[in-house]
C-alpha cells in the first residue's frame, strides 16, 4: 500500500531564506508526482507535476526534484516571501482504474515572517 | 479561481439531518472526484466519477452517498453522521484521460461540523 510522509510537519521562517521540503513514498512505481499548495479556506492549487521520467521541474523561485527509486521528492523554495505562506502538500500519482488516483501526504505547514 | 466551484461552503449539522453538498465544474471535464479532509491528516480520496460512472468507492460508510447526474455536477448526500465526519469536503476534476500530464482542480471545499 502506497504511503506518502512528508517532512517537516511545520516550518517557521524568516523571509529571505531557501528552503527546502521532503516528501517520501514507499511504492516506487509512480506515474507521476506533485506538489500543491493550499491557503487556509481554500482548495488546492497544483504547483508543480513532475512525470515518473523526470528529475525535476521549476516554475519561478519553485523547483521540484523527483528520484523515483529511492521514493523521495524534494520542493526548493528560493527567497521565500510572506506570501508563500501556506500549506504544501505532495502527492503521488498511481495510474488505477482507469483514472490518475492521487495520494497525499499529510503536507507541510510554511509560515514566512517578514 | 479553479472553475471548480462548491456549496454551501460552511454547514453544520445535527447527527440526525440529511443534506446535501454540491459541486460544479465549469472546465468541461469527464471526471470528478469526492476527497476528505481530516485535521492533521491526508487527503482521503472517497469517490471518483469518470464519464459519470462511478469508478471508484475507497471504502467509504453508507451514510455518505453520491450522485453524478451529469459530466458538470457532483453532489454528495448526508445522512446521520457522526462527529468524526467533520472535516472538509473537497471536489475536484479531470479531463479523465489518465494521461500522464493530466491534473486535477480543486474546489474552495466545504467545511462540514456535525454537531
Amino acid at each position: 500500500k502506497q504511503e506518502v510522509t512528508q517532512i517537516p510537519a511545520a516550518l517557521s521562517v524568516p523571509e529571505g531564506e531557501n528552503l527546502v521540503l521532503n516528501c517520501s513514498f514507499t511504492d516506487s512505481a509512480i506515474y507521476n508526482l506533485q506538489w500543491f499548495r493550499q491557503d487556509p479556506g481554500k482548495g488546492l492549487t497544483s504547483l508543480l507535476l513532475i512525470q515518473s521520467s523526470q528529475r525535476e521541474q521549476t516554475s519561478g523561485r519553485l523547483n521540484a526534484s523527483l528520484d523515483k527509486s529511492s521514493g523521495r521528492s524534494t520542493l526548493y523554495i528560493a527567497a521565500s516571501q510572506p506570501g508563500d505562506s501556506a500549506t504544501y502538500l505532495c502527492a503521488v500519482v498511481m495510474f488505477s482504474g482507469g483514472y490518475n488516483k492521487l495520494i497525499f501526504g499529510a503536507g507541510t505547514r510554511l509560515a514566512v515572517h517578514p | 479561481e479553479t472553475g471548480v466551484t462548491q456549496t454551501p461552503r460552511h454547514l453544520v449539522m445535527g447527527m440526525t439531518n440529511k443534506k446535501s453538498l454540491k459541486c460544479e465544474q465549469h472546465l468541461g471535464h469527464n471526471a470528478m472526484y469526492w476527497y476528505k479532509q481530516s485535521a492533521k491528516k491526508p487527503l482521503e480520496l472517497m469517490f471518483v466519477y469518470n464519464f459519470k460512472e462511478q469508478t471508484e468507492n475507497n471504502s467509504v460508510p453508507s451514510r455518505f452517498s453520491p450522485e453524478c447526474p451529469n459530466s458538470s455536477h457532483l453532489f454528495l448526500h448526508l445522512h446521520t453522521l457522526q462527529p468524526e465526519d467533520s472535516a472538509l469536503y473537497l471536489c475536484a476534476s479531470s479531463q479523465g484521460a489518465a494521461g500522464p500530464q493530466e491534473t486535477q482542480y480543486f474546489g474552495p471545499g466545504t467545511r462540514l461540523l456535525v454537531l
